[in-house]
């Protein structure tokens, strides 16, 4: 079955300090993977996606098929990252569904 | 911002009530999608609609119905028959053309509360 798996609830770190957002999925075909972000008060909207290997915010992600994880990480962290990051894996068995992870509450202190 | 909207954003529904929640979007996308967010669970699909007039059952569809009479609207209706419907719903839309580089937008979402 397909899945999301997102072990952190919370990730709390210190400005100007790494952070990894852990991410692993469960799935048989080929994976389509995607960061989305939801800053408070502000709607859910895409971070990135493996697909385009591009650096948004800082941020990256490798896929990592042999681990099959998508973690995403940025190698200092800002007062601003805090937000909740949600990972999800695109299930196109027909239609095109988002399969979202739990989400991981990222808290940067200054 | 911009492109999908929601209304309302807080809704307040007494026990035994149906509600609609509006989804509207200017995107010219053809899909669409009904989100349910529960702290600790993530998002959960409720219902999507590749084109007008078709929608199909998400993962946790029971107690919920929709419609797509428009490509621009998707409302969502919340029956008595929900057992938990306090949540925040979320919509989105996409243009429905698939990998790689179809992506879901979100409208600001509805907080529904039963009281």
């Amino acid at each position: 079955a397909q899945r999301v798996t997102q072990p952190e609830k919370l990730l709390s770190v210190f400005k100007g300090a790494p952070v990894e957002l852990k991410c692993n999925y469960s799935y048989s075909g080929s994976p389509e993977l995607f960061w989305y972000v939801q800053y408070s008060r502000q709607r859910l909207q895409l971070l990135l996606r493996h697909i385009s290997r591009e650096s948004i915010k800082g941020f990256t992600a490798d896929l990592n098929k042999g681990e099959t994880s998508f973690h995403l990480k940025k190698p200092f962290a800002q007062e601003e990252d805090s937000a909740m990051y949600y990972c999800a894996l695109l299930f196109s068995g027909g239609y095109n569904k988002l399969i979202f992870g739990a989400g991981t509450r990222l808290a940067v202190h200054p | 911002d911009g492109g999908i909207t929601q209304s309302p954003k807080y809704l307040f529904r007494k026990e035994g009530q149906n509600v609609t929640l509006s989804c509207e979007q200017n995107l010219n996308h053809d899909a669409m999608y009904w989100y349910r967010q529960d702290p600790g669970q993530g998002l959960r699909l409720i219902y999507y609609s590749q084109i007008v007039n078709d929608f199909q059952k998400g993962d946790i569809a029971e107690g919920y119905s929709v419609s797509r009479e428009k490509k621009e609207s998707f409302p969502l209706t919340v029956t008595s028959a929900q057992k938990n419907p306090t949540a925040f719903y979320l919509c989105a839309s996409s243009t429905g053309t698939g990998p790689p580089l179809d992506t879901q937008y979100f409208g600001p979402g509805t907080r529904l509360t039963v009281l």
